[in-house]
C-alpha cells in the first residue's frame, strides 16, 4: 500500500489565485481530514469527511472547501487564495471505528506559499 | 474535548528512558488518550493510546493515573531518531477530530 499520498509537495500562489490539493488513500479508510500546520504550532483541523458524499467543519474552515466523492479521495479547495493561508498542509486518513480505533495515517504534506 | 497540558521542552540523554508528561485534568470517562509524534515537519505518527489501563507497545509505555488527570509516554531507550514533537491529545466518540496543542519537544543527545 501507497498510505496517503499528496500532491503537490510544493506550491507558490499568487494572491488571489485558486488550487485544489490533491489527497488519495489506498488503504480503504472511510474517515479523511485535512489540516493545516504554521510553523512552530500543532495542526489545525479544517475539514473532515466520514464517508462519500459526507464532509464537515473543523476548526478553521474559512477559506476553504472540500468535496468527497469517492472513499479514496479527499481533495481540498482554495478559492482566493491569501497570505494567510501560507501553511503546510497534512492530509490523513483512518477506518471507521470507535474511540478505541483511532489511529490516523498522515501524508507527507504539501508546503504552500501565497505571496 | 479535553485540554491537554505539556511542557514545551525536555532532553534526554541517548539510551536512558524519556518520560513525557501530559496533564489532562478534565478528561471524562470515555474519552481517550492518544499520543502522536511529529519528526521534522513530517506528517505525524501515531504512537499509542489508552483509556484506564497501562499500554505497552513496540514503540512506547503509557502510563494513565488512576484518576485518569494525567499519563506519561515513555521511550524506554531514546535514540538520536527520536528526537522529534510529541503530541497528546484527548478523544472522544467516532468522529476522530484530533485537538492538537504545542506537544512537548524532545531531543535526545548523545
Amino acid at each position: 500500500n501507497a498510505g496517503v499520498t499528496q500532491t503537490p509537495k510544493f506550491r507558490i500562489l499568487k494572491i488571489g489565485q485558486s488550487m485544489t490539493l490533491q489527497c488519495t488513500q489506498d488503504m480503504n479508510h472511510n474517515y479523511m481530514y485535512w489540516y493545516r500546520q504554521d510553523p512552530g504550532m500543532g495542526l489545525k483541523l479544517i475539514y473532515y469527511s466520514v464517508g462519500a458524499g459526507i464532509t464537515d467543519k473543523g476548526e478553521v474552515p474559512n477559506g476553504y472547501n472540500v468535496s468527497r466523492s469517492t472513499t479514496e479521495d479527499f481533495p481540498l479547495r482554495l478559492e482566493l487564495a491569501a497570505p494567510s493561508q501560507t501553511s503546510v498542509y497534512f492530509c490523513a486518513s483512518r477506518i471507521a471505528g470507535t474511540g478505541s480505533d483511532n489511529e490516523q495515517f498522515f501524508g507527507p504534506g504539501t508546503r504552500l506559499t501565497v505571496l | 474535548d479535553a485540554k491537554t497540558t505539556q511542557p514545551p521542552s525536555m532532553d534526554c540523554a541517548e539510551g536512558r528512558a524519556a518520560n513525557l508528561p501530559c496533564n489532562h485534568s478534565t478528561i471524562s470517562g470515555n474519552e481517550y488518550v492518544y499520543w502522536y509524534r511529529q519528526i521534522h515537519s513530517q506528517g505525524p505518527q501515531y504512537i499509542i493510546h489508552g483509556l484506564k489501563n497501562n499500554e505497552t507497545n513496540e514503540m512506547a509505555s503509557l502510563i494513565i493515573t488512576e484518576d485518569r488527570k494525567s499519563s506519561t509516554l515513555i521511550l524506554p531507550h531514546a535514540t538520536l531518531r527520536d528526537t522529534a514533537v510529541y503530541y497528546c491529545i484527548v478523544i472522544y466518540g467516532n468522529t476522530g477530530k484530533l485537538i492538537f496543542g504545542q506537544g512537548t519537544t524532545l531531543q535526545v543527545k548523545p
